[in-house]
């Protein structure tokens, strides 16, 4: 069955604490992407891979990182340098159809700040 | 600078009623533009697209959206709501790869 696995389901970060959190596809996607969700807002774009071994910053990447290594991966980082960290995490991958892309999210983790 | 607007914040409509989502883009280009569907605590589930071509598109559970270009717009409807369709309903503009911009959502409640 293929789709986007996202764990954990629920994350607690302690202070001064790096913490990652895991992506898993197996659609054969090249492209794939982390999203930051709050309450009352749109998803924002924190990082993104068209290909393996390299990404991109997306719109609000300061305080997180992440690794390309396996086209099927990309996890994500939440460093101790973002400040406010608690908030609902989309990882996404992408298929492409002639000039356009689907995205395709997974079901999400939520991080939450001891 | 592409952006979306969702003017309701929260619909309620009666079970059996029908409903009919707005959604109004700002883009210089041709957009592609989706509309997305997430119950509480889930991710997000498309229900459906328009790259191009008929402008009426239909999509999974029986939503429809119609692309009108001279109003900016790409409204969600379903003609009759069952009480499974309660969530949060984005509309997204694509202005090709890598870019997607949300609009901030509207959620539905359904009323017996």
């Amino acid at each position: 069955d293929g789709g986007i696995t996202q764990s954990p389901k629920y994350l607690f970060r302690k202070e001064g604490q790096n913490v990652t959190l895991s992506c898993e596809q197996n659609l054969n996607h090249d492209a794939m992407y982390w999203y930051r969700q709050d309450p009352g807002q749109g998803l924002r774009l924190i990082y993104y891979s068209q290909i393996v071994n390299d990404f991109q910053k997306g719109d609000i990447a300061e305080g997180y990182s992440v690794s390309r290594e396996k086209k099927e991966s990309f996890p994500l980082t939440v460093t101790s340098a973002q400040k406010n960290p608690t908030a609902f995490y989309l990882c996404a991958s992408g298929r492409g159809e002639g000039e356009v892309e689907t995205q395709y999210f997974g079901p999400g983790t939520r991080l939450l700040v001891l | 600078a592409q952006s979306v607007t969702q003017p309701d914040i929260h619909i309620t409509v009666s079970e059996g009623a029908s409903l009919e989502l707005r959604c109004n883009y700002s883009y210089g280009a041709t957009p592609y533009l989706f509309w997305y569907v997430q119950s509480p605590g889930q991710g997000l589930q498309l229900l459906l697209k328009y790259f191009s071509g008929d402008t009426l598109v239909q999509g999974i559970k029986g939503f429809e959206a119609e692309f009108k270009r001279s109003q900016s717009s790409f409204n969600l409807r379903k003609p009759s709501v069952h009480w499974s369709d309660a969530a949060e309903y984005f509309c997204v503009v694509g202005t090709g790869f890598q870019k997607l911009v949300f609009g901030t959502g509207t959620r539905l409640l359904v009323s017996p």
